[in-house]
């Protein structure tokens, strides 16, 4: 089983459209970060997120690291089809720890 | 260009036989992961080394092993291949283990056959 759920698996959007992907854990995270892969490269980060609450935005995305520091959400309004990726949440249990991945969200965004 | 090189990009080979990954972290990152991802396992978390240290280890299989060298490059050495360990390799660095972003080198796809 995965330490870090990701859902859904798929999603397959208009451009133009709002999106969220939600990723969950019953483990307490130090730390929780956000990446966004293409095909045939290494993923890139979007985000990190380290306080319970916490709201980010980058753009026409928005994260969010739950209160208890177990959940997060990628918010994406107004879709484009460069938004078109893998996006994978990835955390640290604790400062020092490795960086687990979830299986990540495909997300296909048409015009 | 994250900074992170990986060679070689792609690998043929045949069962039962050994390969040596090799990644050189961008300047200055102390920190080198190792991941695996396949279609059905997502990214897999190997190992970890931290300033020529092991420092976490992850699902990795006993006949693969690592070790990061003095000038912080970092091989990953996979023997006895099977077909399952086909897949791509990702090797990450980053400037210490503590919260922070790690980088991404484009991968060497392995192809077991």
């Amino acid at each position: 089983t995965q330490l870090l759920e990701q859902s859904p698996q798929f999603l397959s959007i208009q451009e133009g459209e709002n999106l969220t992907v939600y990723c969950n854990s019953s483990s307490v995270f130090s730390s929780l970060q956000w990446y966004r892969q293409e095909p045939g490269e290494g993923p890139v980060l979007l985000v990190t997120v380290v306080t319970g609450g916490e709201v980010k935005k980058l753009k026409r995305l928005t994260f969010q690291f739950g209160d208890a520091r177990k959940d997060s959400s990628l918010h994406i309004t107004a879709a484009q089809p460069g938004d078109t990726g893998l996006y994978l949440c990835a955390g640290r249990l604790d400062s020092w720890g490795k960086l687990q991945f979830g299986a990540g969200t495909q997300v296909v965004v048409t015009p | 260009d994250s900074g992170v090189t990986q060679t070689p990009k792609h690998l043929i080979t045949a069962t039962g036989q050994r390969v040596t990954l090799r990644c050189s972290p961008r300047s200055g990152d102390l920190s080198v992961y190792w991941y695996q991802q396949s279609l059905d396992q997502g990214l897999q978390f190997l190992i970890q080394y931290y300033n020529g240290e092991e420092r976490a280890k992850g699902n990795i299989l006993e006949r693969f092993s690592a070790q990061q060298f003095p000038d912080l490059h970092s091989e990953l050495n996979l023997s006895s291949l099977e077909l399952g360990d086909s897949a791509l390799y990702f090797c990450a660095s980053s400037a210490t283990s503590v919260n922070t972003e790690a980088f991404f080198g484009q991968g060497t796809r392995l192809t077991v056959v």
